[in-house]
């Protein structure tokens, strides 16, 4: 019990599909996460939401669409993905985004496989 | 660029003392944080350092010296559940999370 929770935690999809992830946290936190962890390279971040606003795209494919309608919901909708795209999704969440030792807290993840 | 390095794997032995380093290069430094992943789990919190010196907690133990970019997790009285593998991360000056790509620890029996 992480205190963020993602679903599904395995997606098989077609290139052709759309799925959404989900992501919830129940931690009181201000500022959500999508992270992008393949194996043996560092984790990558893709968006920041900081109260419900967007503040990072980090150069992420229009494939990968997010959205956030409020602070404790996260999703990542899915359309049109490559086969490269198959990877372990994390959702994560901090009190807020920048400053100081504010702690982010990981979900277990949805792993995503792009057939 | 910015960039994180650490070992990407190590072994050591049930009851032992085993080190895994971090050596970081960032626009700016703002903390530096180490997470232990178990495979198919979230990343779970383990230490922050932002001051020079060594953090300790529990068997767990970590270290940073700024001045040479270089930090530290310790583990001690090794067990079989620390197989894992431990994230380094470090804050730059923009507050950005900059992640080494990971250390997988071995335990054996």
């Amino acid at each position: 019990e992480t205190g963020v929770t993602q679903t599904p935690r395995h997606l098989v999809m077609g290139m052709t599909n759309k799925k959404s992830l989900k992501c919830e946290q129940h931690l009181g936190h201000n500022a959500m996460y999508w992270y992008k962890q393949s194996a043996k390279k560092p984790l990558e971040l893709m968006f920041v939401y900081n109260f419900k606003e967007q503040t990072e795209n980090n150069s992420v494919p229009s494939r990968f669409s997010p959205e956030c309608p409020n602070s404790s919901h996260l999703f990542l909708h899915l359309h049109t993905l490559q086969p490269e795209d198959s990877a372990l999704y994390l959702c994560a969440s901090s009190q807020i985004k920048g400053a100081g030792g504010n702690t982010i807290y990981f979900g277990e993840g949805s792993w995503l496989t792009v057939v | 660029g910015q960039n994180i390095d650490q070992p990407t794997e190590m072994t050591a032995t049930e009851g032992a003392i085993v080190q895994i380093n971090c050596t970081y290069q960032t626009s700016g430094f703002n903390g530096l944080f180490w997470y232990q992943q178990h495979a198919g789990e979230a990343p779970t919190f383990l230490s922050y350092n932002v001051l020079d010196g060594l953090e300790e907690k529990g068997r767990f133990s970590s270290f940073l010296s700024r001045s040479k970019g270089y930090s530290y997790l310790l583990l001690k009285e090794l067990q079989m559940k620390d197989s894992a593998s431990y994230l380094c991360a470090v804050k730059d000056s923009n507050y950005q999370l900059i992640w080494g790509a990971g250390t997988k620890l071995i335990i054996k029996p």
